[in-house]
């Protein structure tokens, strides 16, 4: 298995522009992450998706921020317009669902990493 | 509502001397534990998970976390440290419905 996959890996931007960032989950994982981490916040989870529905978006910064699963390999995560303080990496991770016990194990992306000038 | 603190920011060991990273953690329900490892510009890497068969978990790399329901603590551990451990590592929580909580993170350094 390719692992979770994610583009671009890194992304160079101005102030303004839209950014669109793509995941591509593990097959057969029915649950899907974006998650934004920064030096200042750390590890932070923005919205997460089952069977490609959005779960909880409470995370979400704001309504610069969307995100889609138009299906279930494909996930976008996009800022617009995008501001400097949005600079981070930004990790996709996927879940199968749980195993015996209850345990829910992720699976996380190379991340990309987003600097907006 | 469920919570984690990771006791250290930053810990430093000698290469070949034994590795504590401190995780404690708080929930409502019956939480799932796991630790992560995330090398430099890199993703994040699942080390061990806690599920509640053992509470001695072993994981790649050398690396065990013991799991400690009295205490609340979830520590990770390794006899010997290699170099290539240097990286920041993560106590996660999961209290049920896939919703998680990260630890703030441990940069472990290895000293040669």
């Amino acid at each position: 298995d390719a692992g979770v996959i994610q583009s671009p890996r890194h992304e160079v931007t101005e102030m303004g522009q839209e950014v669109t960032l793509r995941c591509k989950p593990i097959s057969g994982h029915d649950y899907l992450f974006w998650y934004r981490q920064t030096m200042m916040r750390g590890l932070e989870l923005l919205i997460y998706f089952n069977n490609n529905v959005p779960i909880d978006d409470s995370g979400m910064p704001e309504d610069r921020f969307s995100a889609k699963m138009p299906n279930a390999s494909f996930s976008t995560l996009k800022i617009q317009p995008s501001e400097p303080r949005d600079s981070a990496v930004y990790f996709c991770a996927s879940s199968p669902v749980a195993t015996s016990g209850g345990v829910y194990t992720q699976y996380f992306g190379p991340g990309t990493r987003l600097t907006v000038l | 509502a469920q919570s984690v603190t990771q006791l250290d920011s930053h810990v430093s060991v000698s290469e070949g001397t034994p590795v504590l990273l401190r995780c404690n953690y708080s929930s409502s329900y019956s939480p799932s534990l796991f630790w992560y490892v995330q090398h430099p510009n890199k993703g994040l890497q699942l080390l061990l998970k806690y599920t509640s068969a053992a509470t001695l978990v072993k994981g790649i790399n050398g690396f065990e976390a013991e799991f400690k329901k009295s205490e609340t603590s979830f520590h990770l551990t390794k006899p010997s440290a290699h170099m290539s451990d240097a990286a920041e590592y993560f106590c996660v929580v999961s209290g049920g419905y896939q919703k998680v909580t990260f630890g703030i993170g441990t940069k472990l350094q290895v000293i040669p």
